[in-house]
């Protein structure tokens, strides 16, 4: 069955600190990869996505996620959070060209300043 | 351009009713797919259309429902209401065509809560 696996449900970290959030699929076939945040009262935000090509993927506000096609891995990385990173962090893959998505149960991440 | 809303934004109901609840894509967008989340068990993937036609379904029962228009606005039904689909629904919308690629883009949700 297709799934992702986010193990770390809870992080918390002091400002400055460098963040590794894991996950892991099970999906046959070519997958995209994508992480997601949502600040608290806000909506879901696309943070970064890969597709294809460099398995090193930078994302907005500093994030970057590595895909290890071997380990079936897609974790995301940020060399130095702040407290404004406070907020839930969802990984999803999918197959090409369909639309639906199957999410991690994600990672509640608390910067504390 | 306008981001996808949904409405209402939040509903109370009483187990045994139904609910209906909408989304409007961004403009342009054709795909609009329909998640679940809960705390613990993050989002759930209920249903996608695309040209008034479902695409892909998730594992959710029969009571879960739901219907593209011909301007892209989707509605989804969840009938006979029990206390555990007490959750925030989740609309998202996609472009579809040439060149496009799979992102979708979140509304705000719908809180649900069953009493």
């Amino acid at each position: 069955a297709q799934s992702v696996s986010q193990h770390n449900h809870h992080v918390i970290l002091s400002e400055a600190a460098s963040l590794e959030l894991g996950c892991n699929y099970s999906y046959g076939g070519t997958v995209n990869l994508f992480w997601y945040v949502q600040y608290p009262g806000q909506h879901l935000q696309l943070l970064l996505k890969y597709f294809s090509g460099d398995p090193l993927v930078k994302g907005i506000k500093g994030f970057e996620a590595e895909f290890i096609k071997s380990k079936f891995s897609f974790n995301l990385r940020k060399p130095s959070v702040q407290w404004s990173d406070t907020a839930e962090y969802f990984c999803a893959v999918n197959a090409p060209g369909t639309y639906k998505y199957i999410f991690g149960t994600g990672t509640r991440l608390k910067v504390l300043a | 351009k306008a981001g996808v809303t949904q409405t209402p934004r939040y509903l109370i109901k009483t187990r045994g009713q139904q609910v209906t609840l909408s989304c409007s894509p961004i403009s342009g967008h054709r795909s609009v797919s329909w998640y679940q989340q809960t705390p613990g068990q993050g989002l759930q993937f209920l249903f996608e259309y695309f040209s008034e036609t479902q695409r892909n379904k998730g594992n959710f029962p029969g009571r879960f429902s739901g219907r593209q228009f011909s301007n892209s606005r989707s509605e989804m039904n969840v009938s006979t209401l029990e206390l555990g689909d007490s959750a925030l629904y989740l609309c998202a919308s996609s472009f579809v065509g040439t060149g496009a690629d799979n992102e979708q883009y979140f509304g705000p949700g719908t809180r649900l809560t069953v009493t």
